[in-house]
């Protein structure tokens, strides 16, 4: 149980594109999603929360007109990387968890902006 | 925000060695997991832990609240064990988050 998906797990786009990344909870609700930046080498990085239905709660230095997140469904929440750039490029990884504490991890989504 | 330390940064061990990781907290918190972040980038739960001890086959962990700190122990290893360990803690009440540690990277050698 516990299942989270990504789509897709790899991506190349050009510089000034726009990038959607999905993230599913394939068995359960997902009363809350989070979404994550993981540098080479380096930890993760929380970028943002959200609850099904409602506007997504950003860390301090993620521009929320870049990375634009959508949680419409309990088992559906989207990342959308507007205008990307070659410093975007990154490895994003989405967790949701429903009702408590523990969040399970989606596989990653590597993107490179060209 | 809370404060998560993580030591070693890196372990070698030999196939069927033991070893404890260690993860340091600066603060209260609701929870603490462990992952295992594979080659890939998929993070694994290992354990979800806020306080006590826990088994699973060659793993096992312990919490102690009070003290701010958890050890994951890794009993004879396997190649199959290498990666990055995570040490994440959970806090913050309605604005909940977890806060990762910089992990430890773990080569098993055969």
């Amino acid at each position: 149980g516990a299942v989270v998906s990504q789509h897709p797990s790899r991506v190349i786009c050009k510089s000034g594109t726009s990038v959607k990344i999905e993230c599913r909870s394939l068995d359960f609700q997902a009363t809350t999603m989070f979404w994550y930046r993981q540098f080479p080498k380096q930890s993760l990085m929380l970028m943002a929360t959200s609850n099904e239905g409602s506007k997504a709660t950003y860390e301090q230095g993620v521009e929320k007109d870049k990375f634009l997140i959508n949680h419409a469904s309990l088992t559906l929440s989207t990342l959308t990387v507007t205008s990307a750039h070659p410093e975007d490029s990154s490895f994003y990884i989405c967790s949701a968890s429903f009702q408590g504490y523990e969040q399970y991890f989606g596989p990653g989504t590597r993107l490179t902006v060209t | 925000g809370i404060q998560v330390e993580q030591s070693p940064p890196d372990l070698i061990l030999q196939e069927g060695a033991n070893s404890t990781l260690r993860c340091n907290f600066s603060d209260s918190v609701n929870n603490l997991q462990w992952f295992h972040q594979n080659p890939w980038g998929q993070l694994i739960n290992l354990f979800y832990i806020p306080s006590g001890t826990k088994q699973n086959g060659r793993l096992s962990a312990t919490t102690v609240a009070t003290e701010r700190y958890s050890l994951l122990y890794i009993s004879s290893s396997q190649t199959t064990d290498s990666g990055v360990y995570f040490c994440a803690v959970g806090w913050g009440g309605s604005n909940y988050k977890l806060t990762f540690g910089k992990g430890t990277l773990l080569t098993v050698n055969p």
